[in-house]
């Protein structure tokens, strides 16, 4: 059974690069994509980026000139730098593993995140 | 980029059934995924692809998609159902995933 565990810095202040990095354990980081999600306190859920284990990665537009992710496939791990965080970046994130399909009957495909560890709170003071 | 819109709260009585809508343009090439969050855990994927739920997951949550508009519905809402329930997909203009605001579930 795959599950996630992340690990990183809680605390920030303005202007520093928040960093994360999820470990996968019991699995393998080949043939699924490995998503980053954050929820600000109150609010709904984001999608910030994701990443492949050949290193192809997907971001959100409004926070691509901030984000990087990465992966390290000898550790099993891939990991998020946000830099220049403001108060705004303060929230739990998650990171996710990410499948999909495509439904030939519907000429549809479909995206799922199906495995979520349980979430860290980053905090920016 | 396009949104996924949800009503922000809908309510149920206990034992009765409920559906709970996303709309966007791009359900229109995606089917979505749903997600179920209780206070102070992750979300949990309830239902993914055309309405197939993984193991574990209770049979009163399915889904149908029509047009712009997903809908999931819970038949004979339980107490535990009372949450928040977040549908996701590709966003049909970019490679971005994309998340409707979330609606709340209460349970009456």
């Amino acid at each position: 059974q795959v599950h996630l565990q992340q690990w990183g810095a809680g605390q920030l202040k303005p202007s520093e690069t928040l960093s994360l990095t999820c470990v996968v354990y019991s699995g393998s980081l080949s043939d699924y994509y490995w998503s980053w999600i954050r929820q600000s306190p109150g609010k709904g859920l984001e999608w910030i980026g994701e990443i492949n284990h050949s290193g192809i990665t997907h971001y959100n537009p409004s926070l691509a000139s901030r984000v990087t992710i990465s992966v390290d496939t000898s550790k099993d791990q891939f990991s998020l730098k946000l830099n220049s965080v403001t108060a705004a970046d303060t929230a739990v994130y998650y990171c996710a593993r990410r499948d999909y399909g495509f439904w030939s009957g519907s000429h549809y495909y479909f995206y799922y995140m199906d495995v979520w560890d349980k979430g860290t709170t980053v905090t920016v003071s | 980029s396009s949104d996924l819109t949800q009503d922000p709260a809908v309510s149920v009585a206990l034992g009765q059934t409920v559906t709970i809508t996303c709309q966007g343009d791009s359900l229109r090439n995606y089917f979505p995924s749903w997600y179920q969050q209780k206070p102070g855990q992750a979300p949990v994927l309830i239902i993914f692809a055309k309405n197939n739920r993984p193991s574990g997951i209770t049979d009163r949550f399915s889904a149908s998609t029509s047009g712009n508009t997903a809908s999931l519905t819970i038949t004979g809402a339980q107490a535990e159902d009372e949450a928040d329930y977040y549908c996701n997909c590709r966003d049909r203009y970019g490679d971005q995933l994309i998340f409707g605001g979330g609606t709340k579930l209460t349970v009456l």
